[in-house]
Protein backbone atom coordinates (compact mmCIF):
# COMPACT_ATOMS: atom_id res chain seq x y z
CA UNK A 1 0.00 0.00 0.00
CA UNK A 2 0.92 3.34 -0.62
CA UNK A 3 1.21 6.65 2.05
CA UNK A 4 3.21 9.63 2.92
CA UNK A 5 4.94 11.10 5.91
CA UNK A 6 5.30 14.75 5.99
CA UNK A 7 7.92 15.59 8.30
CA UNK A 8 7.01 18.63 10.37
CA UNK A 9 3.97 19.48 10.87
CA UNK A 10 4.55 23.18 11.32
CA UNK A 11 7.69 25.28 9.40
CA UNK A 12 8.79 28.91 10.06
CA UNK A 13 10.96 30.69 7.60
CA UNK A 14 11.44 34.57 7.09
CA UNK A 15 10.69 36.32 3.95
CA UNK A 16 13.22 35.70 1.62
CA UNK A 17 14.97 32.56 3.20
CA UNK A 18 14.85 29.41 1.53
CA UNK A 19 11.91 26.88 2.13
CA UNK A 20 12.25 23.20 2.13
CA UNK A 21 9.13 20.89 3.12
CA UNK A 22 10.07 17.39 3.72
CA UNK A 23 8.07 14.39 2.00
CA UNK A 24 8.91 10.71 2.09
CA UNK A 25 6.95 7.84 0.42
CA UNK A 26 6.05 4.13 1.16
CA UNK A 27 5.19 2.50 -2.35
CA UNK A 28 5.39 -1.14 -3.80
CA UNK A 29 5.46 0.21 -6.95
CA UNK A 30 7.13 2.97 -8.73
CA UNK A 31 4.74 6.38 -7.22
CA UNK A 32 3.76 8.93 -8.90
CA UNK A 33 3.93 12.13 -6.01
CA UNK A 34 1.59 15.23 -5.97
CA UNK A 35 2.15 18.47 -3.66
CA UNK A 36 -0.91 20.51 -2.87
CA UNK A 37 -1.31 23.73 -1.08
CA UNK A 38 -4.20 24.93 0.73
CA UNK A 39 -4.31 28.52 1.10
CA UNK A 40 -6.70 29.95 4.55
CA UNK A 41 -10.54 29.34 3.61
CA UNK A 42 -9.63 27.72 0.56
CA UNK A 43 -9.64 24.19 -1.35
CA UNK A 44 -6.41 22.18 -2.08
CA UNK A 45 -4.52 23.65 -5.20
CA UNK A 46 -2.36 21.63 -7.26
CA UNK A 47 1.40 22.90 -6.70
CA UNK A 48 3.77 19.88 -8.61
CA UNK A 49 3.10 16.56 -9.54
CA UNK A 50 5.96 13.46 -10.15
CA UNK A 51 4.81 11.08 -13.19
CA UNK A 52 8.23 9.81 -13.71
CA UNK A 53 9.10 11.84 -16.78
CA UNK A 54 11.36 14.48 -14.59
CA UNK A 55 13.02 13.92 -11.72
CA UNK A 56 12.88 17.43 -10.69
CA UNK A 57 9.39 18.52 -11.36
CA UNK A 58 8.72 22.66 -11.14
CA UNK A 59 5.78 23.94 -10.33
CA UNK A 60 3.48 27.13 -9.86
CA UNK A 61 4.67 30.08 -7.69
CA UNK A 62 8.12 29.08 -8.00
CA UNK A 63 8.38 25.91 -6.26
CA UNK A 64 10.02 22.45 -7.20
CA UNK A 65 10.37 19.30 -5.63
CA UNK A 66 13.00 16.28 -6.54
CA UNK A 67 12.25 12.99 -6.34
CA UNK A 68 15.08 10.95 -5.23
CA UNK A 69 14.03 7.31 -4.94
CA UNK A 70 17.36 6.01 -3.02
CA UNK A 71 15.91 8.23 -0.07
CA UNK A 72 12.00 7.91 -0.71
CA UNK A 73 11.58 11.48 -0.72
CA UNK A 74 10.06 14.14 -2.52
CA UNK A 75 10.75 17.45 -0.89
CA UNK A 76 9.12 20.49 -1.77
CA UNK A 77 11.78 23.80 -2.13
CA UNK A 78 11.53 27.31 -2.68
CA UNK A 79 14.66 29.54 -3.06
CA UNK A 80 12.89 33.10 -1.20
CA UNK A 81 9.47 32.22 0.58
CA UNK A 82 7.22 35.31 0.39
CA UNK A 83 4.56 35.99 2.54
CA UNK A 84 1.98 34.93 -0.03
CA UNK A 85 3.15 31.67 0.61
CA UNK A 86 1.85 31.13 4.10
CA UNK A 87 -0.34 28.31 3.86
CA UNK A 88 -0.72 24.48 4.45
CA UNK A 89 1.03 22.34 2.18
CA UNK A 90 0.07 18.64 1.23
CA UNK A 91 2.00 15.39 0.13
CA UNK A 92 -0.03 12.41 -1.52
CA UNK A 93 0.81 9.78 -3.87
CA UNK A 94 -1.69 7.81 -6.21
CA UNK A 95 -2.58 4.11 -5.44
CA UNK A 96 -1.55 2.06 -8.08
CA UNK A 97 -4.10 -1.21 -7.06
CA UNK A 98 -7.06 -2.33 -10.03
CA UNK A 99 -10.05 -0.65 -8.26
CA UNK A 100 -8.86 2.29 -6.49
CA UNK A 101 -6.53 3.27 -9.52
CA UNK A 102 -5.28 7.06 -9.45
CA UNK A 103 -6.70 7.70 -5.22
CA UNK A 104 -4.84 9.56 -3.55
CA UNK A 105 -3.03 9.01 -0.06
CA UNK A 106 -2.45 12.22 1.37
CA UNK A 107 0.20 13.30 4.27
CA UNK A 108 -0.87 15.26 7.50
CA UNK A 109 -0.12 18.34 6.02
CA UNK A 110 2.70 20.75 7.30
CA UNK A 111 2.15 24.48 7.97
CA UNK A 112 3.85 26.81 6.72
CA UNK A 113 4.38 30.40 8.02
CA UNK A 114 6.78 33.32 7.02
CA UNK A 115 7.75 36.27 8.92
CA UNK A 116 8.35 39.68 7.56
CA UNK B 1 -14.51 27.79 -15.89
CA UNK B 2 -13.62 24.57 -14.73
CA UNK B 3 -14.21 24.16 -11.17
CA UNK B 4 -15.74 21.78 -8.49
CA UNK B 5 -18.44 23.53 -6.44
CA UNK B 6 -19.98 22.84 -2.75
CA UNK B 7 -23.24 24.35 -0.97
CA UNK B 8 -23.58 25.18 1.68
CA UNK B 9 -19.90 26.63 2.02
CA UNK B 10 -20.56 26.74 6.21
CA UNK B 11 -23.23 25.04 8.02
CA UNK B 12 -24.47 24.64 11.86
CA UNK B 13 -26.71 22.15 12.70
CA UNK B 14 -27.79 20.13 15.66
CA UNK B 15 -27.47 16.09 16.40
CA UNK B 16 -29.41 14.44 14.60
CA UNK B 17 -30.60 16.20 12.04
CA UNK B 18 -30.64 15.13 8.42
CA UNK B 19 -28.57 17.14 6.01
CA UNK B 20 -27.27 17.33 2.81
CA UNK B 21 -23.97 18.35 1.10
CA UNK B 22 -24.08 19.45 -2.77
CA UNK B 23 -20.84 18.70 -4.66
CA UNK B 24 -20.81 19.45 -8.28
CA UNK B 25 -18.41 19.67 -11.29
CA UNK B 26 -18.60 21.20 -14.85
CA UNK B 27 -15.55 19.49 -15.85
CA UNK B 28 -17.07 15.65 -17.63
CA UNK B 29 -14.92 13.83 -15.04
CA UNK B 30 -15.74 10.46 -14.24
CA UNK B 31 -13.93 10.14 -10.63
CA UNK B 32 -15.37 12.37 -7.65
CA UNK B 33 -14.53 12.11 -4.29
CA UNK B 34 -15.24 13.23 -0.50
CA UNK B 35 -12.73 14.06 2.20
CA UNK B 36 -12.82 15.39 5.71
CA UNK B 37 -10.20 17.41 7.38
CA UNK B 38 -8.99 17.47 10.52
CA UNK B 39 -6.42 19.15 12.32
CA UNK B 40 -3.40 17.05 12.29
CA UNK B 41 -4.99 14.14 10.52
CA UNK B 42 -4.57 15.72 6.84
CA UNK B 43 -7.33 14.86 4.52
CA UNK B 44 -9.42 11.89 4.71
CA UNK B 45 -11.61 10.00 2.16
CA UNK B 46 -15.20 9.46 3.02
CA UNK B 47 -16.62 7.70 -0.35
CA UNK B 48 -15.60 8.08 -3.68
CA UNK B 49 -17.51 7.12 -7.15
CA UNK B 50 -15.58 5.81 -10.29
CA UNK B 51 -18.38 6.87 -12.35
CA UNK B 52 -22.55 7.21 -12.18
CA UNK B 53 -23.53 4.42 -10.57
CA UNK B 54 -20.77 3.60 -8.92
CA UNK B 55 -19.66 4.15 -5.33
CA UNK B 56 -17.26 2.83 -3.00
CA UNK B 57 -16.60 3.11 0.54
CA UNK B 58 -13.28 5.49 1.50
CA UNK B 59 -10.89 5.16 4.89
CA UNK B 60 -13.93 6.74 6.83
CA UNK B 61 -17.37 6.06 5.84
CA UNK B 62 -19.03 5.84 9.03
CA UNK B 63 -22.38 8.17 9.18
CA UNK B 64 -22.06 9.30 5.70
CA UNK B 65 -23.91 7.98 2.68
CA UNK B 66 -23.28 8.90 -1.04
CA UNK B 67 -25.14 9.12 -4.32
CA UNK B 68 -23.86 9.16 -7.97
CA UNK B 69 -27.53 9.47 -10.35
CA UNK B 70 -25.60 12.05 -12.67
CA UNK B 71 -21.66 12.40 -13.79
CA UNK B 72 -21.45 16.18 -12.15
CA UNK B 73 -23.19 15.93 -9.13
CA UNK B 74 -22.10 13.52 -6.06
CA UNK B 75 -23.38 14.75 -2.75
CA UNK B 76 -22.42 13.71 0.75
CA UNK B 77 -25.56 12.73 2.69
CA UNK B 78 -25.17 12.48 6.58
CA UNK B 79 -28.48 10.81 7.96
CA UNK B 80 -27.95 11.55 11.53
CA UNK B 81 -25.06 13.89 11.76
CA UNK B 82 -23.47 13.89 15.52
CA UNK B 83 -20.84 16.00 17.06
CA UNK B 84 -17.61 13.99 15.83
CA UNK B 85 -18.81 14.68 12.20
CA UNK B 86 -17.59 18.67 12.73
CA UNK B 87 -15.09 19.17 10.20
CA UNK B 88 -14.23 21.04 7.48
CA UNK B 89 -15.12 18.52 4.16
CA UNK B 90 -13.90 18.49 0.25
CA UNK B 91 -15.18 17.28 -2.46
CA UNK B 92 -12.81 16.42 -5.56
CA UNK B 93 -12.90 15.46 -9.13
CA UNK B 94 -10.39 14.21 -11.72
CA UNK B 95 -10.91 12.24 -15.07
CA UNK B 96 -10.05 8.92 -15.50
CA UNK B 97 -8.22 8.97 -18.41
CA UNK B 98 -4.79 9.15 -17.33
CA UNK B 99 -5.13 7.02 -14.23
CA UNK B 100 -2.44 7.87 -12.15
CA UNK B 101 -1.35 10.74 -12.96
CA UNK B 102 -4.72 12.53 -13.17
CA UNK B 103 -4.79 15.57 -11.72
CA UNK B 104 -7.49 16.14 -8.47
CA UNK B 105 -9.67 19.02 -8.71
CA UNK B 106 -10.81 20.48 -4.92
CA UNK B 107 -14.19 22.39 -3.96
CA UNK B 108 -13.65 25.36 -2.00
CA UNK B 109 -14.74 23.32 1.28
CA UNK B 110 -17.80 23.09 3.60
CA UNK B 111 -17.17 23.84 7.22
CA UNK B 112 -19.91 21.67 9.21
CA UNK B 113 -20.51 22.32 13.15
CA UNK B 114 -22.57 19.70 14.85
CA UNK B 115 -23.55 20.68 18.07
Amino acid sequence: AQSVTQLGSHVSVSEGALVLLRCNYSSSVPPYLFWYVQYPNQGLQLLLKYTSAATLVKGINGFEAEFKKSETSFHLTKPSAHMRDAAEYFCAVSDDRGSTLGRLYFGRGTQLTVWP
Amino acid sequence: EAQVTQNPRYLITVTGKKLTVTCSQNMNHEYMSWYRQDPGLGLRQIYYSMNVEVTDKGDVPEGYKVSRKEKRNFPLILESPSPNQTSLYFCASRSSGGGRTDTQYFGPGTRLTVL
